[in-house]
């Protein structure tokens, strides 16, 4: 069971949108329709973003979408505002009641 | 509101046993529906799912850590539990426990830092 494969960093300005991918393999990503997010600000636990791939919880700004293609999951943030500055993590099932998060990628609002 | 709070020593020797145990508040951790489980952070790093448990007694554990983790709950007290045995070095993070809904780890708790030293 290997983590998911994330950029170590991805940077934007306000304003612009920018995208995180997170792929994993036909055993946990590209199975199930189970990917989630997570945004984590430093010092704090996570906080989920985005579940079952693409659905928002309430109260999470309509700026965060998620998709998925074949074996790679992606994280959309568009109209980037200096408060999305954070860590960001996804995280997939990966069978047999086991769960597998990516490296997580730190974004940077210039 | 559903609210999860970690609790347990902060310092832990090596090839001892790290426990720690997660509070609820706002739900039955035995009204089913629902997993209960721990993730962990080391330091400056990403996240790792350790286990979850389902009903009070069925339950699942990452398999790098299958042969050290015990993950079990305290009905009456509604509470979770994270045992970790021989543990070391490596075992030192940020110790989370989170419930899991709509397949998600979608409400945590604030987290502890354990630290494996001598």
């Amino acid at each position: 069971q290997s983590a998911l494969t994330q950029p170590a960093s991805v940077s934007g300005s306000p304003g612009q949108s920018i995208t995180i991918s997170c792929t994993g393999t036909s055993s946990d990503v590209g199975s199930y329709n189970v990917v989630s997010w997570y945004q984590q600000h430093p010092g704090k636990a996570p906080k989920v973003i985005i579940y079952e791939g693409s659905k928002r919880p309430s109260g999470v700004s309509n700026r965060f979408s998620g998709s998925k293609s074949g074996n790679t999951a992606s994280l959309t943030i568009s109209g980037l505002q200096a408060e999305d500055e954070a860590d960001y993590y996804c995280c997939s099932y990966a069978g047999s009641s086991t769960w597998v998060f990516g490296g997580g990628t730190k974004l940077t609002v210039l | 509101q559903v609210q999860l709070q970690e609790s347990g020593p902060g310092l832990v020797k090596p090839s001892q046993t790290l426990s720690l145990t997660c509070t609820v508040s706002g739900a039955s951790i035995s009204s089913g529906g629902y997993y209960w489980s721990w993730i962990r952070q080391h330091p400056g790093k990403g996240l790792e799912w350790c286990g979850y448990m389902y009903n009070s007694g069925s339950t699942y554990y990452n398999p790098s850590l299958k042969s050290r983790i015990n993950i079990s709950a305290d009905t009456p007290k509604n509470q979770f539990s994270l045992k970790l045995s021989s543990v070391t070095a490596a075992d030192t993070a940020v110790y989370y426990c989170a419930r899991v809904s709509y397949d998600a780890f979608y409400i945590w708790g604030q987290g502890t830092m354990v630290t494996v030293s001598s």
